[in-house]
């Protein structure tokens, strides 16, 4: 098993750009989480799936976030524009099932810097 | 609403001694709680997780946590600390589907 797959790991961009950030769960895995840490805010849940449906984006910042999962086994979150607070360590994570009792396994994480 | 806190944002042990690193939950239900360890430029890890079985649970690397309703606190421990245990640690509580975490807490073993 490979585990979470994200990419890129460092991303740099200039304010204004869009950025696309991808994840890849663990086959077999029905949920899906985005997160972002900061130094200031931790780790901050941003949005999460079950079975692909979008069930919780209440983390989302703005408008300038959006996240799709069209399939099992990929999601991007994308930001448009980007602005220099959005840099950051963005981490995506599964897990086997819905429900409150299965941990997550993360993926490595997408560095952003946002200049 | 969920949330953990854990107490001391930085512990330094030194190799050998006894690690224990403090979290305390807040739930209206019986909750589900997990420590997970990450290390420099990498994802979390799972170290353990309580889902109400037994209080005293045993996880990865030789660290286990007990639950402790009473008190509100799963802390973390390991009697013996290596050098590889240097990371950050981080409490969670789940519920509602989702994960909340704590803001975490260095460790640095010292040799």
């Amino acid at each position: 098993d490979a585990g979470v797959i994200q990419s890129p790991r460092h991303e740099v961009t200039e304010m204004g750009q869009e950025v696309t950030l991808r994840c890849k769960p663990i086959s077999g895995h029905n949920s899906l989480f985005w997160y972002r840490q900061t130094m200031m805010r931790g780790l901050e849940l941003l949005i999460y799936f079950n079975n692909n449906v979008p069930i919780d984006d209440s983390g989302m910042p703005e408008d300038r976030f959006s996240a799709k999962m069209p399939n099992a086994s990929f999601s991007t979150l994308k930001i448009q524009p980007s602005e220099p607070r959005d840099s950051a360590v963005y981490f995506c994570a599964s897990s086997p099932r819905t429900g409150n009792d299965y941990g997550y396994t993360f993926g490595s994480g997408t560095r952003l810097t946002v200049v | 609403a969920q949330s953990v806190t854990q107490l001391g944002s930085h512990v330094s042990v030194s190799e050998g001694a006894l690690v224990l690193l403090r979290c305390n939950y807040s739930s209206s239900v019986p909750p589900y709680l997990f420590w997970y360890v990450q290390y420099p430029n990498q994802g979390l890890q799972l170290l353990l997780k309580y889902t109400s079985a037994a209080t005293l649970v045993k996880g990865i690397n030789g660290f286990e946590a007990e639950f402790k309703k009473s008190e509100t606190s799963f802390h973390l421990t390991k009697p013996s600390a290596h050098m590889s245990d240097a990371a950050e640690y981080f409490c969670a509580v789940s519920g509602g589907g989702k994960s909340t975490f704590g803001d975490g807490t260095t460790l640095t073993v010292k040799p």
